[in-house]
């Protein structure tokens, strides 16, 4: 099946750094999301790209649709205590198909 | 988003019984899936759910194993049967709306002793 490269798999930041993250396949996705994850909480939905090259900004955030669409990129600018978590990417395939990346495990020092 | 309610939200069990777990969506969701996170890894579909059939289940993951219901647009629930420690995870229900946004419920913890 589908495969999904997320790296870094984790990050140890000071906090007001930026953080970048990315997703890369092989395959061509036609929808990118991207989610936070809290210890004990189920996944949650924070930025959603469906046009190659489209980018799109959630208050800190930012994400981009890669151009060969088969890659994305979640940033995170001035980082904060409360964006500790473990974020998934996500992408969707002409068949309907999602898959998730192995996720990017952040830890960010007051 | 979508509103998604699932109970238990956490449950420790004995091997070799079996755990129901419900799922409650808003009425906007049109596609209902189940998840399992296993510690420490990302999410793995299980199954989608159909309304008022059998569910599409993914390569390894066995109606036996793992029945799914979905009675209505709004309502599913999973059973782990006969459980063993490997089946010990977080069970995941998500709802997708028709632009493909899929959302979660907080997740069902499970422990198998």
């Amino acid at each position: 099946g589908q495969q999904l490269n997320q790296s870094p798999q984790s990050m140890f930041i000071q906090e007001g750094e930026d953080v970048s993250m990315n997703c890369t396949s092989s395959s061509i996705f036609n929808t990118w999301l991207w989610y936070k994850q809290d210890p004990g909480e189920g996944p949650v939905l924070l930025i959603a790209l469906y046009k190659a090259g489209e980018l799109t900004s959630n208050g800190r955030l930012t994400a981009q649709f890669g151009i060969t669409r088969k890659d994305s990129f979640l940033n995170i600018s001035a980082s904060i205590p409360s964006d500790v978590g473990i974020y998934f990417c996500a992408g969707r395939n002409a068949g309907n198909m999602l898959t998730f990346g192995g996720g990017t495990r952040l830890m960010v020092k007051p | 988003s979508a509103v998604i309610s699932q109970k238990p939200s956490r449950d420790i069990c004995q091997r070799g019984t079996s755990l129901t777990i419900q799922c409650q969506v808003d009425s906007q969701v049109t596609m209902m899936f189940w998840y399992r996170q296993q510690p420490g890894q990302s999410l793995t579909l299980i199954a989608t759910a159909n309304q008022g059939s059998e569910a599409t289940y993914e390569s390894g993951f066995v109606i036996d194993k793992f029945p799914i219901s979905r009675p209505n647009l709004t309502f599913s629930t999973l059973t782990v049967s006969n459980m063993s420690p490997e089946d010990s995870s977080i069970y995941l229900c998500g709802g997708a709306h028709n632009t493909g946004e899929l959302f979660f419920g907080e997740g069902s913890r499970l422990t198998v002793l």
